[in-house]
């Protein structure tokens, strides 16, 4: 168990540029989040995937944004036209859900955004 | 609306000194409550899964309970590495996990 993997570990990039950040969970688990975190805040929730479908997106989530997991395996997180206020961490989480009961979540170490 | 809150927002203990953090929850419904802890730049690290008013769980130095309202993570004797973050989650019947704030834990030698 290597853990959850996020690629890359910090990422500078201009206004209006697009980015991709991919993320490798643990190798059982069936479900996968995406999570923005600013500084001084919790973990705000972007969207889920439950083997290869998207269940949710939060409401609050860019037209901007879009997260895919082909295969049910790894996932990636495009923001498209980046602005100053995407700057954040993004973390992913990963779970291995059978009943509402016993999912846990485990995080990755982040994909720190600095939108200049 | 489901919210979460956590007190206080940062806190300076003397190393031994034990105190208590604070997280409370409005929801519809609790599925189960967690505590993650978070050291910078890093992701939350799972420590406790509360499910039901009065249950406790325990890991070294740290102890987690839950009421109807509220959970609290009490510390006992910290150290100066479990400075970090402490955030608590709530899972609301058929929704996600809803995060607090945070309370940032500093343990000073």
């Amino acid at each position: 168990d290597t853990g959850v993997s996020q690629d890359p570990r910090h990422k500078i990039t201009k206004r209006g540029q697009n980015v991709t950040f991919r993320c490798d969970p643990i190798s059982e688990h069936n479900r996968l989040y995406w999570y923005r975190q600013t500084l001084g805040q919790g973990p705000e929730f972007l969207t889920y995937f439950q083997n290869e479908a998207q269940l949710e997106k939060s409401r609050l989530l860019s037209d901007r944004f879009s997260a895919e997991r082909p295969k049910g395996s790894f996932s990636t997180l495009e923001i498209q036209r980046t602005e100053q206020g995407d700057s954040a961490m993004y973390l992913c989480a990963s779970s291995f859900y059978l009943t509402a009961t016993n999912e846990k979540l485990f995080f990755g170490s982040g994909t720190q955004l600095s939108v200049l | 609306e489901d919210q979460v809150t956590q007190s206080p927002e940062a806190l300076r203990l003397q190393e031994g000194e034990s105190s208590s953090l604070n997280c409370s929850y409005t929801v519809s419904g609790l599925r189960g409550l967690f505590w993650y802890r978070q050291d910078p730049g890093k992701g939350p690290e799972f420590l406790f899964t509360l499910y039901s008013a009065g249950e406790e769980k325990e890991k070294e130095r740290l102890k987690a309970t839950l009421t109807k309202k509220e959970s609290f993570l009490h510390i006992t004797a910290p150290k100066p590495e479990d400075s970090a973050t402490y955030l608590c989650a709530v899972v609301p019947k058929g929704q996600n996990f809803v995060f607090g704030p945070g309370t940032r834990l500093s343990v000073l030698p």
